[in-house]
């Protein structure tokens, strides 16, 4: 069955500073893989997807993640980090069987 | 269009109780998945619905259980309550099952007791 690690369970960064939040992943099949962003109180929102074509994925809010299929990764990051990016990250991958995992989370923090 | 909606939002309840959690997804959405979310474990997978059919549980005991009817609303029931079932359960649709976008509700707190 397929499996996501997130490195890091809190990473705090300065504003204006690069975020960087690591997933591993692990699928027997060739992955779809997402980012998605939890805010206090409220529930998951996509961030951005990887299904197939190109490897690296923009996506809202100015994160972007490229797929590394030879180190199984998906890294997302941004340049420039913001106050309000400050929020709970999840990886998935969904890969056999078509199930989706989650990883256990990152917590951001941005300091000011 | 409306998005994944969740009730009750907010449940009190004392240990030995059961509860009833209810989700309404998204429009033409037939997937339907449960989480648990808990600071000390993270997002857990309960189980998934799609087309009235359980397709997928996770490593929970029989006291979890779900259904889901023919309109695509899901419920979730936790028999004889434990203070370790305080937890956000999270409910998330999606138009294809494991493969898609999951939209996620707002999820109910649970608090026992």
């Amino acid at each position: 069955a397929q499996s996501v690690t997130q490195l890091g369970s809190h990473v705090s960064v300065s504003e204006g500073a690069l975020v960087l939040l690591r997933c591993n992943y692990s699928s027997s099949v060739p992955p779809y893989l997402f980012w998605y962003v939890q805010y206090p109180n409220q529930g998951l929102q996509l961030l951005l997807k990887y299904t197939t074509g190109a490897t690296l994925v923009k996506g809202i809010n100015g994160f972007e993640a490229e797929f590394k299929k030879s180190e199984t990764s998906f890294h997302l990051t941004k340049p420039s980090a913001h106050m309000s990016d400050a929020a709970e990250y999840f990886c998935a991958v969904s890969g056999d069987n078509n199930d989706m995992r989650f990883g256990a989370g990152t917590r951001l923090t941005v300091k000011p | 269009k409306a998005g994944v909606t969740q009730t009750p939002r907010y449940l009190i309840k004392t240990r030995g109780q059961q509860v009833t959690l209810s989700c309404s997804p998204i429009s033409g959405h037939r997937s339907v998945s449960w989480y648990q979310q808990t600071p000390g474990q993270g997002l857990q997978f309960l189980f998934e619905y799609f087309s009235e059919t359980q397709r997928n549980k996770g490593n929970f005991p029989g006291r979890f259980s779900g259904r889901q009817f023919s309109n695509s609303r899901s419920e979730m029931n936790v028999s004889t309550l434990e203070l370790g079932d305080s937890a956000l359960y999270l409910c998330a649709s999606s138009l294809i099952p494991g493969r898609d976008e999951q939209f996620f509700g707002p999820g109910t707190r649970l608090t026992v007791l």
